[in-house]
């Protein structure tokens, strides 16, 4: 069975710098997807960025950017220039296989941001 | 305008009655999705649909029924009530790529 871990509960950071942020995962599949999301406070979930399993370059959007460590089955997320707007829940979320069309996402428990001036 | 619609935003409801919870998508995606979050827990993948087909379904309990009468439609009928079953239920949809969108949530309270 899929797992995903995330043991930092809550992070603090100043704004303009960087926050990095851990999450494993546990699956017996060789090909799934890793992903980022947040959850602000209103409560709205929003993707924020994916790592495919068989691709060896770390994904970048934007200012975020993924720490993909396949070995020690990691995937963490690096947020450079932090905004007070990006204080929100990150959730990391994992799919097993490629061709599993329309299979559901197991999620962390997330990790709190705190973005302060 | 906002691409997949949940209503109602909130929804009260007592111990034993039923309640159907609605969404709709507007991306043009063929699967979509049931997830839950109470507090504590992580979000919990429900069920899928793709094509008005059900093709994944997680929850133990039967008083959880999804209903699609549109490919862009994919309702959550819940009978029975518990104050358990209170959380925020999200509703997702996808394509590919792979990263599914959530909706805005409905908050569920029963008492």
């Amino acid at each position: 069975a899929q797992k995903v871990t995330q043991t930092q509960t809550s992070i603090s950071v100043v704004e303009k710098t960087t926050v990095t942020m851990d999450c494993v995962y546990e699956t017996r599949d060789s090909s799934y997807f890793l992903f980022w999301y947040k959850q602000t406070a209103s409560g709205e979930i929003v993707f924020l960025i994916r790592q495919d399993s068989y691709k060896k370059e770390n994904a970048t959007v934007g200012h975020y950017s993924l720490n993909f460590q396949k070995p020690k089955s990691s995937i963490g997320l690096i947020i450079t220039a932090t905004q007070i707007e990006d204080s929100a829940v990150y959730f990391c979320a994992m799919r097993e296989g490629r061709n599993n069309y329309a299979q559901g996402l197991t999620f962390g428990l997330g990790t709190r941001v705190s973005v302060f001036p | 305008d906002p691409k997949i619609i949940q209503k109602p935003k909130y929804l009260v409801a007592v111990t034993g009655s039923e309640k159907i919870l609605i969404c709709e998508q507007y991306l043009g995606h063929n699967a979509m999705y049931w997830y839950r979050q109470s507090a504590k827990k992580p979000l919990e993948f429900m069920f899928s649909y793709s094509y008005q087909k059900l093709m994944d379904n997680q929850t133990a309990s039967s008083r959880f029924q999804p209903q699609s009468s549109k490919k862009n439609h994919l309702d959550l009928q819940i009978t029975a009530l518990k104050p358990d079953d209170s959380a925020t239920y999200f509703c997702a949809s996808s394509q590919d790529p792979p990263e599914q969108y959530f909706g805005p949530g409905t908050r569920l309270t029963v008492l």
